[in-house]
């Protein structure tokens, strides 16, 4: 089935050190990718998205991620994580850039805590 | 306005009741959606309108399930004999008719 997996449930890092979520979708064609943060009672807010180009796209907070085609990944990098940085983190897809159906499919979710 | 604005924020219900969240999309967006998200789960999709034409409804569970957009700006999900099942939080998110979406703070409810 074709589908969007976040394989990290839970990530813990310190603060300062650098951070990757990893996102892997299993569609056929080049989708609209994208990360979204979720803060604790707040809504999804959009980090960065990917619709074609460069492959390494900047977005928000310091965030940027890198789409590679051969490995059907889309991940998310920081170089120096910041407390306020905790949240939980969505990868997204649209899997049809010709559709005019614009769903979302996301992962299920990375978790992040920050220590101290 | 300035974001997609939801209402209410918490919803708490009892078994079988009706229950209606509302979406109101930032203002000029033409496209408006629905997603729903378990617990521990990303959001998945429900319906979605361009303008006031429900374009696509094949997320909608059952028929207890509707959503209406009449005037192609404010949005209604309506939830019909209410089931614990139903429990989730409820977030909608606008475009200008492509991507990328923008989401409001989303309704929780809760079916006691």
């Amino acid at each position: 089935a074709q589908s969007v997996t976040q394989p990290d449930i839970h990530i813990t890092v310190s603060e300062g050190a650098s951070l990757e979520l990893r996102c892997n979708y299993s569609y056929g064609a080049t989708p609209y990718l994208f990360w979204y943060v979720q803060s604790p009672g707040q809504g999804l807010q959009l980090l960065l998205k990917y619709f074609s180009g460069d492959t390494l796209v900047q977005g928000i907070k310091g965030f940027e991620a890198e789409f590679k085609r051969s490995q059907s990944s889309f991940n998310l990098r920081k170089p120096s994580v910041h407390w306020s940085d905790a949240a939980e983190y969505f990868c997204a897809v649209v899997p049809d850039r010709g559709s005019t159906l614009g769903r979302l499919y996301f992962g299920r979710g990375t978790q992040l805590t920050v220590w101290p | 306005g300035a974001g997609v604005s939801q209402s209410p924020r918490y919803k708490v219900t009892k078994r079988g009741q009706d229950v209606a969240l509302r979406c109101d999309p930032i203002s000029g967006h033409v496209s408006l959606y629905w997603y729903r998200q378990a617990l521990g789960q990303g959001p998945e999709f429900l319906t979605y309108f361009n303008y006031e034409a429900q374009q696509d409804k094949s997320g909608l569970p059952n028929d207890r399930f509707s959503a209406e957009r009449p005037e192609g700006s404010i949005s209604t999900l309506t939830i019909q004999r209410t089931e614990q099942r139903d429990s989730a939080m409820y977030r909608c998110a606008s475009s200008l008719g492509g991507q990328p979406q923008h989401f409001g703070d989303g309704t929780r409810l809760s079916i006691l």
